[in-house]
């Protein structure tokens, strides 16, 4: 069975502060893992994804992560935060199978 | 391309009424997923479909039912609605052969 644990339900930052939100999956079996972003009243959309390769992956926005098997950790980070990254982020993994299991979120906020 | 749409965007229901949430994907994708979200749950898996005319149950099924009857839209029924089911709803798809979910914006449904 495939689980995902997102540490901390809010985060806040200040405004070009780094920006880290936690992320560790459990799997029996390589996992591929997403990070999605959703802002207010929208829908989700990805930001990063990793499935085979190169473990540090870039996304949108300035945005990357890095897989970490040894600690089944896929943090996600940014150097410097910017208010319109304030929304809710989603950690997710699968198995390769269709079938997709996501965290329960966590809303970053930025301080101005 | 539209991308994934979803209707209604809102819906207020009574106990015991039925409805119908359509999905629609001009993308040609083979898979497509129900999702509900609330609030510190994260997005859980309602039902999903590996393809025209084929459905599957996710991790809430109970209390939904979803057809397939053409390779662009996913129906998600509720027969009888309750108060548990006030959530918000989102449908996704993904291609044949790719990993990254498409979400439509969802649909915000309250049950009385």
């Amino acid at each position: 069975a495939q689980s995902v644990t997102q540490l901390g339900s809010h985060v806040s930052v200040s405004e070009g502060a780094l920006v880290l939100l936690r992320c560790n999956y459990s799997s029996s079996v390589p996992p591929y893992l997403f990070w999605y972003v959703q802002y207010p009243n929208q829908g989700l959309q990805l930001l990063l994804k990793y499935t085979t390769g190169a473990t540090l992956v870039k996304g949108i926005n300035g945005f990357e992560a890095e897989f970490k098997k040894s600690e089944t950790s896929f943090h996600l980070t940014k150097p410097s935060a910017h208010m319109s990254d304030a929304a809710e982020y989603f950690c997710a993994v699968s198995s390769g199978t269709y079938k997709y299991i996501f965290g329960t979120g966590t809303r970053l906020k930025v301080l101005a | 391309n539209a991308g994934v749409t979803q209707t209604p965007k809102f819906r207020v229901l009574k106990t015991g009424q039925s409805m119908t949430l359509l999905c629609a994907q001009d993308m040609n994708h083979e898979y497509m997923y129900w999702y509900r979200q609330d609030p510190g749950m994260g997005l859980r898996l309602i039902h999903y479909s590996v393809g025209e005319g084929t459905t599957a149950k996710g991790e809430v099924p109970d209390g939904y039912n979803v057809s397939r009857l053409k390779k662009q839209n996913f129906l998600l029924g509720l027969e009888s609605a309750a108060p548990s089911q006030t959530s918000v709803y989102f449908c996704a798809s993904i291609p044949s052969g790719g990993n990254e979910q498409f979400f439509g914006p969802g649909t915000r449904l309250t049950v009385l």
